[in-house]
């Protein structure tokens, strides 16, 4: 199947401090990538939705200035998580899809483990 | 061995036994299904996949069943195996006309004992 990377695996910062996640789609094109977040022993929220060369669209109660994405490329979306509180200590899961199809796979990376200090 | 949905998040099999992993799915506009296999840190992995237009589909181990008058779909893994212990999720597509945005079912933890 397609494979979604995601960069870096863990992370460690401050409180505070703003956070840059990367999302690439390694072997496909993805008009749209797809950002969650997961916290322990709970299910995976949909947090946004990154359109290549247009405005993200964000899930209710997402806030849009905290959590700031650009997907410039066919290939690449990410995530900025701006002054990180320990509250947002997450796993933070992207997805992508090869095709403009509806009803199709999606491909998730490897997630990454966001530590607020 | 056998989960009810929502309300029992996990599910505990011997090596070898058939699991049954069951969701409750609220939208009867949703029409694309996917289980997903989540291992401890690591992103969801994909299983088996169902369109509205089926009630039944079958991989490698794997069956899923879709029953659209109650709104239910189940996972069924065949010789469960040590391997298969992880968190097994449902997704549904809600009709959406943009790829695949998904939403996610509670999940359910699948313990294999050797």
């Amino acid at each position: 199947g397609a494979v979604v990377s995601q960069h870096p695996s863990r992370v460690i910062c401050k409180s505070g401090t703003s956070v840059k996640i990367e999302c690439r789609s390694l072997d496909f094109q993805a008009t749209t990538m797809f950002w969650y977040r997961q916290f322990p022993k709970q299910s995976l929220m949909l947090m946004a939705t990154s359109n290549e060369g247009s405005k993200a669209t964000y899930e209710q109660g997402v806030e849009k200035d905290k959590f700031l994405i650009n997907h410039a490329s066919l290939t690449l979306s990410t995530l900025t998580v701006t002054s990180a509180h320990p509250e947002d200590s997450s796993f933070y899961i992207c997805s992508a899809n090869t095709g403009r199809r509806v009803n199709t796979e999606a491909f998730f990376g490897q997630g990454t483990r966001l530590t607020v200090v | 061995g056998e989960s009810v949905g929502l309300h029992l998040p996990t599910l505990s099999v011997q090596e070898g036994d058939n699991s049954i992993i069951n969701c409750a799915y609220s939208n009867s506009a949703s029409d694309y299904f996917i289980w997903y296999k989540q291992e401890s840190g690591k992103g969801p992995q994909f299983i088996i996949d169902i369109r509205s237009n089926m009630d039944k589909r079958q991989g490698q181990r794997v069956t899923v069943l879709l029953n659209k008058t109650v709104k239910h779909l189940s996972l069924q893994i065949a010789a469960t195996q040590p391997g298969d212990s992880a968190v097994y999720f449902c997704a549904e597509n809600r009709g959406e006309t943009s790829g695949s945005r998904l939403t996610f079912g509670e999940g359910t933890q699948l313990t294999v004992n050797p």
